[in-house]
């Protein structure tokens, strides 16, 4: 079946734009993960649905950053007001189970990412 | 703050050669998992353990969890230009849901 997907690939934003990434699951996975990752770094974690639940936010950098899965399946990471160290490979992460289990404890199926450039 | 280390960042081997990477954390995790991320693509996970002591093996990498849950290793027996890459270590710490990356280590094969 299909694998994580986002869009758009790229994206070229200048300083004080908004931007909004798209994430797409996969299908009937119930933990959703987003991650930043920088040039030459690991991913770091930005935050965590189950379903449409947000259930951890803590690695968002500002209230700039801003999640949602409003029906528990597609994800839209906004972000508001750009700035230049915003520039990064933005991670977007589907896992298969969710309430009730430890979710860090299975596999995550990563998408492409998104490049955003901030001039 | 909690943090993941690996060593070394980076490590290029002649092809056929055997290759090391260790991941340390700054306390206990719930379990380790390891990935690997091709240049200009993304983390593809390769493995998870549980058990402290655990050893896990998968044709030519052996994948150890440290007594204490607070390292691995990752051992690549000779290398082969598939394999470059950057292998992250990852984990959740104990009570935490969310993964912490390590630092990574960056393999280069010279053929």
């Amino acid at each position: 079946g299909a694998g994580v997907s986002q869009s758009p690939r790229y994206k070229v934003a200048k300083r004080g734009q908004d931007v909004a990434l798209r994430c797409d699951p996969i299908s009937g996975h119930v933990s959703l993960f987003w991650y930043q990752q920088a040039l030459g770094q690991g991913p770091e974690f930005l935050t965590y649905f189950q379903n449409e639940a947000q259930l951890d936010k803590s690695g968002l950098p500002s209230d700039r950053f801003f999640a949602e899965r409003p029906e528990g399946s597609v994800s839209t990471l906004k972000i508001q007001r750009t700035q230049q160290e915003d520039s990064a490979v933005y991670l977007c992460a589907s896992s298969l189970l969710g309430t009730g289990y430890r979710v860090a404890s299975y596999e995550q199926y990563f998408g492409p990412g998104t490049r955003l450039t901030v001039t | 703050g909690q943090q993941v280390m690996q060593i070394p960042q980076y490590q290029h081997v002649q092809e056929g050669e055997d290759f090391t990477t260790y991941c340390n954390s700054s306390t206990t995790l719930s379990n380790i998992q390891w990935y690997k991320q091709r240049p200009g693509g993304h983390p593809v996970f390769l493995i998870q353990l549980v058990k402290s002591g655990e050893v896990k093996k998968q044709k030519r990498l052996t994948f150890q969890f440290g007594e204490a849950k607070k390292n691995s290793s990752l051992h690549i027996t000779a290398t082969q230009t598939t394999d470059v890459g950057t292998y992250f270590c990852a984990g959740p710490f104990a009570g935490n849901e969310k993964l912490t990356f390590g630092t990574g280590t960056r393999l280069t094969i010279i053929p």
